[in-house]
């Protein structure tokens, strides 16, 4: 069973500081990671993807890869109110041509004014 | 540009009716899935198509459940003879590539199901 883990949260920080977001994944072979923002009530939004080992930056966000460790992370600087909402990591297992996005549960991130 | 669309927004069936659920994707992207996510669940994979070919069905609970996309563009999920536990939001995303992957899925605003 291929799988994605989440903490499930939640996760609360107060404004202005580094919101931590972690995700492991179970197979070796995986090659696109996916993070989505979904607000209660709506759609999951993609905010960042990753390809390669190590860490890339977008605005506030950045997110961090490590393929021998199985591991994706998150992080969001100078976090926000807005910014509260559930991130869910994805996953395209399998390498190659499996296109299909494998989901964590999601954390539940609170940021407090 | 416009984004995913999915119609309708919500859906209240009697258990035994047949639905069908509705998603045009962002105009041009060859790849469309949908997913189904429960409550407090992150999506599910249900089925893939690349322009009108069904690639992968794999996620589809049941016989009772049948999608297509005849033209390559607009989808259809359609679920015959629901049953409670197909309560559920059932989102559609489109996706510009295909094949090898490494390429963000754009999600629709979902289609929340209730069956009573």
């Amino acid at each position: 069973q291929k799988e994605v883990e989440q903490n499930s949260g939640p996760l609360s920080v107060p404004e202005g500081a580094i919101a931590s977001l972690n995700c492991t994944y179970s197979d070796r072979v995986s090659q696109s990671f996916f993070w989505y923002r979904q607000y209660s009530g709506k759609s999951p939004e993609l905010i960042m993807s990753i390809y390669s080992n190590g860490d890339k930056e977008d605005g506030r966000f950045t997110a961090q890869l490590n393929k021998a460790s199985q591991y994706v992370s998150l992080l969001i600087r100078d976090s926000q109110p807005s910014d509260s909402a559930t991130y869910l990591c994805a996953v395209n297992m399998g390498g190659g041509s499996n296109y299909k996005l494998t989901f964590g549960k999601g954390t539940l991130l609170t940021v407090n004014p | 540009g416009a984004g995913v669309s999915q119609s309708p927004r919500y859906k209240v069936a009697k258990r035994g009716q047949d639905v069908a659920l509705r998603c045009d994707p962002i105009s041009g992207h060859v790849s469309l899935f949908w997913y189904q996510q429960a409550l407090g669940q992150g999506p599910e994979f249900l089925t893939y198509f690349q322009n009108e070919a069904q690639l992968d069905k794999s996620g589809l609970p049941s016989d009772r459940f049948f999608a297509e996309r005849p033209e390559g563009s607009v989808s259809t999920l359609k679920i015959q003879r629901t049953q409670q536990e197909d309560s559920a939001v059932y989102l559609c995303a489109s996706s510009l590539g295909s094949g090898t992957g490494g390429f963000g899925q754009y999600f629709g605003p979902g289609t929340r199901l209730t069956v009573t």
